[in-house]
């Protein structure tokens, strides 16, 4: 059975500063895998995702993520954080067969001045 | 640009109503999900649909039901409120074999 995991339920970075979030997952077949933002009092939106083409992914607001097949991982990074940067952030996996996605428990980011 | 939307952002209900959650989508989407969303425990898939007519159980479906009648709009029924039902729900729909597209959630609160 597929499944993900996030490193971390709450991470804080300094503006400015490197902003990385860890994703692992388990898949018997090559997935499909995302990254969701969640602001405040909204839903869910996609940065990025990873359909088995290039394995470093360029997603919205400067995110990038690197599928790491040999770590089975998927961390989310960003060079320079912004205060308009702290959310929740989902990892999600999904095998395409019957498309349904398993989302990670959430990594909430926080971004101190 | 997807859009889903919800008919509600916020609703409060007493123990024992019967609530409707409505969702509908713009983008001629085959696919439709109900999630829900606690501190801690992520995202639960509630019940989705691929299309009119058709309801698949999630991880979570006690205490709700689905209902599909036409393809743009997914509704959620909860027969009789609870209190654990209390939570926020997120709709969303997608192509076959796509990313899906969120509509901004209902915060249900059951006193």
């Amino acid at each position: 059975a597929q499944s993900v995991t996030q490193l971390g339920s709450h991470v804080s970075v300094s503006e400015g500063a490197l902003v990385l979030l860890r994703c692992n997952y388990s898949s018997s077949v090559p997935p499909y895998l995302f990254w969701y933002v969640q602001y405040p009092n909204q839903g869910l939106q996609l940065l990025l995702k990873y359909t088995s083409a290039a394995t470093l992914v360029k997603g919205i607001n400067g995110f990038e993520a690197e599928f790491k097949k040999s770590e089975t991982s998927f961390h989310l990074t960003k060079p320079s954080a912004h205060m308009s940067d702290a959310a929740e952030y989902f990892c999600a996996v999904s095998l395409n067969r019957d498309d349904k996605i398993i989302f990670g428990k959430g990594t909430r980011l926080h971004i101190l001045p | 640009d997807v859009k889903v939307t919800q008919s509600s952002r916020y609703l409060v209900k007493r123990t024992g109503e019967k609530v409707f959650l409505e969702c509908v989508q713009d983008m001629d989407h085959e696919n439709m999900f109900w999630y829900r969303q606690d501190p801690g425990l992520g995202l639960r898939l509630i019940y989705f649909s691929y299309d009119v007519k058709m309801k698949e159980k999630g991880d979570i479906p006690e205490g709700y039901s689905v209902s599909r009648e036409k393809k743009e709009r997914f509704s959620l029924i909860l027969e009789s409120a609870s209190t654990n039902q209390t939570s926020m729900y997120l709709c969303a729909s997608s192509l076959q074999s796509s990313e899906q597209y969120f509509g901004p959630g209902t915060r249900l609160t059951v006193t």
